[in-house]
Protein backbone atom coordinates (compact mmCIF):
# COMPACT_ATOMS: atom_id res chain seq x y z
CA UNK A 1 0.00 0.00 0.00
CA UNK A 2 0.97 3.23 -0.91
CA UNK A 3 2.66 5.32 2.59
CA UNK A 4 2.64 9.11 2.95
CA UNK A 5 5.49 10.38 5.34
CA UNK A 6 5.32 13.39 7.00
CA UNK A 7 7.88 15.13 9.83
CA UNK A 8 6.29 14.52 13.27
CA UNK A 9 6.63 17.80 14.16
CA UNK A 10 7.74 21.69 12.40
CA UNK A 11 7.97 24.94 14.64
CA UNK A 12 8.16 28.48 13.53
CA UNK A 13 8.37 31.49 14.69
CA UNK A 14 5.22 34.10 14.02
CA UNK A 15 5.65 35.75 10.79
CA UNK A 16 8.44 33.46 9.28
CA UNK A 17 7.50 30.73 6.80
CA UNK A 18 6.70 26.84 7.12
CA UNK A 19 7.21 24.40 5.39
CA UNK A 20 5.56 20.76 5.95
CA UNK A 21 6.78 18.19 3.87
CA UNK A 22 5.16 15.09 2.74
CA UNK A 23 6.67 12.73 0.80
CA UNK A 24 5.77 9.38 -1.14
CA UNK A 25 6.93 7.55 -4.00
CA UNK A 26 6.80 9.98 -7.17
CA UNK A 27 4.47 11.87 -5.08
CA UNK A 28 4.79 14.77 -7.84
CA UNK A 29 2.79 12.30 -10.49
CA UNK A 30 -0.36 12.41 -7.74
CA UNK A 31 -2.49 15.16 -6.98
CA UNK A 32 -2.09 16.19 -3.27
CA UNK A 33 -4.53 17.45 -1.01
CA UNK A 34 -4.03 18.82 2.58
CA UNK A 35 -6.21 19.56 6.19
CA UNK A 36 -5.54 21.58 8.54
CA UNK A 37 -7.03 19.77 11.99
CA UNK A 38 -7.22 21.77 14.73
CA UNK A 39 -7.50 20.30 18.60
CA UNK A 40 -11.37 19.00 19.10
CA UNK A 41 -12.68 20.16 16.00
CA UNK A 42 -12.68 18.20 12.51
CA UNK A 43 -10.18 18.82 9.65
CA UNK A 44 -10.95 21.55 7.00
CA UNK A 45 -9.14 21.37 3.85
CA UNK A 46 -6.64 24.26 3.06
CA UNK A 47 -4.91 22.81 -0.21
CA UNK A 48 -6.44 21.23 -3.03
CA UNK A 49 -4.21 19.89 -6.25
CA UNK A 50 -0.97 20.29 -4.96
CA UNK A 51 -1.24 24.46 -4.72
CA UNK A 52 -5.01 25.06 -5.18
CA UNK A 53 -6.38 27.41 -2.37
CA UNK A 54 -10.03 26.54 -1.46
CA UNK A 55 -12.38 29.26 -0.97
CA UNK A 56 -11.79 31.18 2.24
CA UNK A 57 -8.27 29.75 2.52
CA UNK A 58 -5.70 32.83 2.65
CA UNK A 59 -3.26 33.37 0.33
CA UNK A 60 -0.40 33.11 2.83
CA UNK A 61 -1.22 29.03 1.79
CA UNK A 62 0.44 27.68 -1.16
CA UNK A 63 2.00 24.27 -1.92
CA UNK A 64 4.26 22.90 -3.99
CA UNK A 65 4.42 18.82 -5.71
CA UNK A 66 7.45 17.82 -7.19
CA UNK A 67 10.13 14.19 -7.60
CA UNK A 68 9.06 12.10 -3.93
CA UNK A 69 7.52 15.11 -1.91
CA UNK A 70 4.46 17.51 -1.61
CA UNK A 71 4.99 20.91 0.61
CA UNK A 72 3.03 23.25 2.17
CA UNK A 73 3.96 26.39 2.45
CA UNK A 74 2.46 28.81 4.60
CA UNK A 75 4.04 32.03 5.05
CA UNK A 76 3.88 34.92 7.52
CA UNK A 77 2.44 32.25 9.94
CA UNK A 78 -0.14 33.11 12.68
CA UNK A 79 -1.03 31.77 16.02
CA UNK A 80 -3.87 30.54 14.81
CA UNK A 81 -2.30 28.62 12.34
CA UNK A 82 -0.75 26.10 14.99
CA UNK A 83 -2.63 23.15 13.64
CA UNK A 84 -2.00 19.32 13.20
CA UNK A 85 -1.41 19.06 8.79
CA UNK A 86 -2.25 16.20 6.84
CA UNK A 87 -1.42 15.04 2.99
CA UNK A 88 -3.75 13.30 1.23
CA UNK A 89 -4.02 11.54 -2.02
CA UNK A 90 -5.27 8.41 -3.74
CA UNK A 91 -3.67 5.43 -4.82
CA UNK A 92 -4.76 2.28 -6.63
CA UNK A 93 -8.52 3.31 -5.43
CA UNK A 94 -8.15 4.48 -1.98
CA UNK A 95 -7.23 7.70 -0.21
CA UNK A 96 -4.78 7.67 1.34
CA UNK A 97 -4.01 10.22 4.34
CA UNK A 98 -0.41 10.58 6.04
CA UNK A 99 0.27 10.64 9.32
CA UNK A 100 -0.01 14.28 10.31
CA UNK A 101 2.88 17.14 11.23
CA UNK A 102 2.00 19.43 14.23
CA UNK A 103 2.81 22.65 13.81
CA UNK A 104 3.80 24.54 17.04
CA UNK A 105 3.97 28.52 16.32
CA UNK A 106 6.82 29.31 18.96
CA UNK B 1 -25.18 25.91 2.33
CA UNK B 2 -24.59 22.25 3.68
CA UNK B 3 -23.83 20.64 6.41
CA UNK B 4 -23.41 17.27 7.76
CA UNK B 5 -23.88 15.82 11.44
CA UNK B 6 -23.07 12.57 12.65
CA UNK B 7 -25.75 10.19 14.91
CA UNK B 8 -26.26 7.08 16.03
CA UNK B 9 -24.84 4.91 19.37
CA UNK B 10 -21.55 5.84 20.44
CA UNK B 11 -21.33 2.89 22.45
CA UNK B 12 -20.86 -0.39 20.83
CA UNK B 13 -19.93 -4.03 22.54
CA UNK B 14 -17.08 -6.06 21.20
CA UNK B 15 -18.31 -8.44 18.18
CA UNK B 16 -21.79 -5.95 17.46
CA UNK B 17 -21.93 -4.13 14.85
CA UNK B 18 -21.45 0.10 15.08
CA UNK B 19 -24.15 1.99 12.17
CA UNK B 20 -23.67 5.34 12.23
CA UNK B 21 -25.67 7.85 10.30
CA UNK B 22 -24.72 11.45 8.60
CA UNK B 23 -27.59 13.61 7.97
CA UNK B 24 -27.05 16.33 5.26
CA UNK B 25 -28.85 19.56 5.81
CA UNK B 26 -29.20 22.82 3.58
CA UNK B 27 -29.05 20.60 0.45
CA UNK B 28 -30.31 17.58 -1.23
CA UNK B 29 -28.21 14.59 -0.89
CA UNK B 30 -29.17 13.17 -4.52
CA UNK B 31 -28.30 16.76 -6.26
CA UNK B 32 -24.57 18.01 -7.89
CA UNK B 33 -23.74 14.81 -8.61
CA UNK B 34 -22.20 14.87 -4.90
CA UNK B 35 -20.23 11.58 -3.56
CA UNK B 36 -19.59 10.88 0.29
CA UNK B 37 -17.58 9.44 2.89
CA UNK B 38 -16.60 8.42 6.16
CA UNK B 39 -13.44 8.98 7.97
CA UNK B 40 -12.00 7.82 11.24
CA UNK B 41 -9.08 9.24 14.18
CA UNK B 42 -8.21 7.33 17.07
CA UNK B 43 -7.66 9.40 19.83
CA UNK B 44 -4.50 11.02 19.67
CA UNK B 45 -3.85 9.69 16.03
CA UNK B 46 -3.97 10.14 12.47
CA UNK B 47 -6.59 9.93 10.15
CA UNK B 48 -7.89 7.15 8.46
CA UNK B 49 -9.81 6.63 5.16
CA UNK B 50 -13.00 3.72 5.51
CA UNK B 51 -15.07 4.04 2.25
CA UNK B 52 -16.85 6.42 -0.22
CA UNK B 53 -20.10 6.33 -2.06
CA UNK B 54 -21.13 8.38 -5.15
CA UNK B 55 -24.41 9.42 -6.59
CA UNK B 56 -24.92 6.24 -8.09
CA UNK B 57 -24.42 4.34 -4.70
CA UNK B 58 -21.24 2.92 -6.16
CA UNK B 59 -18.96 2.05 -3.24
CA UNK B 60 -15.22 1.60 -2.51
CA UNK B 61 -13.86 0.61 0.82
CA UNK B 62 -10.18 1.10 2.83
CA UNK B 63 -8.79 -2.83 1.46
CA UNK B 64 -8.19 -3.43 5.50
CA UNK B 65 -11.57 -2.84 6.55
CA UNK B 66 -14.04 -4.01 3.09
CA UNK B 67 -14.57 -7.17 4.61
CA UNK B 68 -16.60 -5.33 7.47
CA UNK B 69 -17.71 -2.00 6.48
CA UNK B 70 -20.75 -1.10 3.56
CA UNK B 71 -22.00 2.33 3.05
CA UNK B 72 -25.51 3.14 1.45
CA UNK B 73 -27.62 6.55 0.68
CA UNK B 74 -30.86 6.80 1.90
CA UNK B 75 -32.06 9.56 -0.29
CA UNK B 76 -35.71 10.02 1.93
CA UNK B 77 -34.15 10.84 4.37
CA UNK B 78 -31.40 12.91 3.23
CA UNK B 79 -28.57 10.96 4.74
CA UNK B 80 -25.62 8.16 4.04
CA UNK B 81 -24.87 5.73 6.48
CA UNK B 82 -22.07 3.63 7.72
CA UNK B 83 -22.27 -0.33 9.43
CA UNK B 84 -18.92 -1.53 10.54
CA UNK B 85 -19.75 -5.33 11.98
CA UNK B 86 -17.43 -7.16 14.50
CA UNK B 87 -16.20 -4.11 16.38
CA UNK B 88 -12.83 -4.45 18.56
CA UNK B 89 -11.23 -1.81 20.85
CA UNK B 90 -9.46 -0.91 17.78
CA UNK B 91 -12.06 0.36 16.34
CA UNK B 92 -12.54 2.98 18.77
CA UNK B 93 -11.85 6.76 17.01
CA UNK B 94 -13.65 9.76 16.09
CA UNK B 95 -16.01 8.88 13.22
CA UNK B 96 -16.22 12.29 10.23
CA UNK B 97 -18.81 12.10 7.69
CA UNK B 98 -17.68 14.14 4.72
CA UNK B 99 -18.95 15.37 1.22
CA UNK B 100 -15.99 14.72 -1.77
CA UNK B 101 -14.91 17.25 -4.24
CA UNK B 102 -12.95 17.41 -7.46
CA UNK B 103 -12.88 14.90 -9.84
CA UNK B 104 -12.28 10.82 -10.46
CA UNK B 105 -9.41 9.36 -9.32
CA UNK B 106 -8.36 12.68 -7.32
CA UNK B 107 -11.00 13.24 -4.81
CA UNK B 108 -10.52 15.40 -1.54
CA UNK B 109 -12.99 16.12 1.60
CA UNK B 110 -14.29 19.50 1.84
CA UNK B 111 -17.20 19.77 4.11
CA UNK B 112 -16.89 17.78 7.03
CA UNK B 113 -18.91 16.89 10.03
CA UNK B 114 -18.42 17.62 13.40
CA UNK B 115 -16.96 14.00 14.20
CA UNK B 116 -18.87 11.33 16.61
CA UNK B 117 -16.53 9.55 19.61
CA UNK B 118 -17.50 5.94 19.21
CA UNK B 119 -16.37 4.11 22.40
CA UNK B 120 -16.01 0.15 22.16
CA UNK B 121 -16.51 -1.63 25.32
CA UNK B 122 -18.50 -4.43 26.98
Amino acid sequence: SYVLTHPPSVSVAPGKTARITCGGNNIGTKSVHWYQQKPGQAPVLVMIYDNGRPSGIPERFSGSNSGNTATLIITGVEAGDEADYYCQVWDSGCAVFGGGTKLTVL
Amino acid sequence: QLQLQESGPRLAKPSETLSLFCTVSGGSISSGSYSWGWIRQPPGKGLEWIGSIDHSGSTHYNPSLWSRVTLSVDTSKNQFSLRLSSVTAADGAIYYCAKMGGHSGSWYWDLWGQGALITVSS
